[in-house]
């Protein structure tokens, strides 16, 4: 089985930051990741497939980037309603894993 | 609208059995991969399994075969979830989830379920 790793486990910055999350494959994956994100209290809801393609209406101050084993999501301008654990996927083979997650606050 | 739509909150003893809902519409249901997650508490999303309601092809994370079974029935568009003996360790919240590619096992989880919360406590 394919194992995800997010890093780091949660961060805390400023609004209007740059933030970048990372995930890293155990095996290549090619561009088959997914992030989502998880509001506190709510449904999980898909941000980027494709490792770079934003989802319809998510902000484009999120971005994603990488191939094959590492991976990551950027937010360029953190906003308060940004707040929030962001989760990458991988969907090349089964199980599709998810990573652990990483906790994103505001400084 | 595509949407799924879960069963509501169940609380159970160990040992009982338990199968929970999630029913689609706004789409053609039978052509869509349904994965199911678990969250327990204050922890991050887990992979459960998926299943093609077409013809109830199923696929188990190893961490779940043999735990729960995951059944399908496209006639009335829903997903089903199901434990047979409960335990204390399976209180978590529970989402069903469609891949976003027709008929593609290797796609993206949108829309998700609203989530049923199963609570086990004797």
């Amino acid at each position: 089985d394919i194992q995800m790793t997010q890093s780091p486990a949660s961060l805390s910055a400023s609004i209007g930051d740059r933030v970048t999350i990372t995930c890293r494959a155990s095996q290549g994956i090619s561009n088959f990741l997914a992030w989502y994100q998880q509001k506190p209290g709510r449904v999980p809801n898909l941000l980027i497939y494709g490792a770079s393609t934003l989802q319809s209406g998510v902000p484009s101050r999120f971005s994603g980037s990488g191939s094959g084993t590492d991976f990551t999501l950027s937010i360029s301008s953190l906003q308060p309603e940004d707040v929030a654990t962001y989760y990458c996927q991988t969907y090349n083979s089964v199980p599709h894993t998810f990573g652990g997650g990483t906790k994103v606050e505001i400084k | 609208e595509v949407q799924l739509v879960q069963s509501g909150a169940e609380v159970k003893k160990p040992g009982e059995s338990l199968k929970i809902s999630c029913k689609g519409s706004g789409y053609s249901f039978s052509n869509f991969w349904i994965a199911w997650v678990r969250q327990m508490p204050g922890k991050g999303l887990e992979w459960m399994g998926i299943i093609y309601p077409s013809d109830s092809y199923t696929k188990y994370s190893p961490s779940f075969q043999g735990q729960v079974t995951i059944s399908a029935d496209k006639s009335i568009n829903t997903a089903y979830l199901q434990w047979n003996s409960l335990k204390a360790s399976d209180t978590a919240m529970y989402y069903c989830a469609r891949g976003d590619g027709f008929g593609e096992l290797s796609s993206p989880l949108d829309p998700w379920g609203q989530g049923t919360l199963v609570t086990v406590s004797s």
